[in-house]
């Protein structure tokens, strides 16, 4: 365990629907992330957040909403999604001054869009 | 456009051999250089950093960087069935992206007994 938590692992949701996927670090860390993997594609980042603020939308569509009501957890609302955002999306988190960077991943949400 | 490289592989050895993964990257001021492991349907797992020229070791791990040549290098000794992964390259590339990592797409790795 890397000390991420992420919830759901798993969800299947329709085009329609309105879902949130949440992220929570207990390693206190300021700085947290959403990433998305798909088949054969590098990791994308999608959103950074330091100190609550978000720092870079790495241009997402505006159906992917991201919430930090703090610095320890982080959420990714979904609305009006399509097939082709079926993907596992990792949170991470890292410290948010100098050092190296070095993020921890969670587990991962592994999402269909159906 | 920054860019990080990988061999997609995959790259197989027989077990207790040395396996051998490379990553380039194409922004000269990259700083700090990444290794994550990444297990089927689990998420990444940092293995190794490294941020000056030269090697860096860990156990059976030891990452090389030259910066000049823009290379960073992971060598797995004593290759296991359970380094059986795909491996990722990640570089945090400056100014301004202090919290940014660019991913490669990854190598698989295979460790046959």
């Amino acid at each position: 365990e890397t000390g991420v938590t992420q919830t759901p692992r798993h969800l299947v949701m329709g085009m329609t629907n309105k879902k949130s996927l949440k992220c929570e670090q207990h390693l206190g860390h300021n700085a947290m992330y959403w990433y998305k993997q798909s088949a054969k594609k590098p990791l994308e980042l999608m959103f950074v957040y330091n100190f609550k603020e978000q720092t870079e939308n790495n241009s997402v569509p505006s159906r992917f909403s991201p919430e930090c009501p703090n610095s320890s957890h982080l959420f990714l609302h979904l609305h009006t999604l399509q097939p082709e955002d079926s993907a596992l999306y990792l949170c991470a988190s890292s410290r948010s001054s100098g050092g190296g960077n070095e993020q921890f991943f969670g587990p991962g949400t592994r999402l269909t869009v159906l | 456009q920054k860019e990080v490289e990988q061999n997609s592989g995959p790259l197989s050895v027989p077990e207790g051999a040395i396996a051998s993964l490379n990553c380039t990257y194409s922004d000269r001021g990259s700083q700090s250089f990444f290794w994550y492991r990444q297990y089927s349907g689990k998420s990444p797992e940092l293995i190794m950093f490294i941020y000056s020229n030269g090697d860096k070791e860990d156990g059976r791990f030891t990452a090389q960087l030259n910066k000049a040549s823009q290379y960073v290098s992971l060598l797995i000794r004593d290759s296991q069935p359970s380094d059986s992964a795909t491996y990722l390259c990640a570089v945090k590339v400056p100014p301004g992206s202090n919290y940014k990592l660019t991913f490669g797409k990854g190598t698989l790795l295979t460790v046959n007994p």
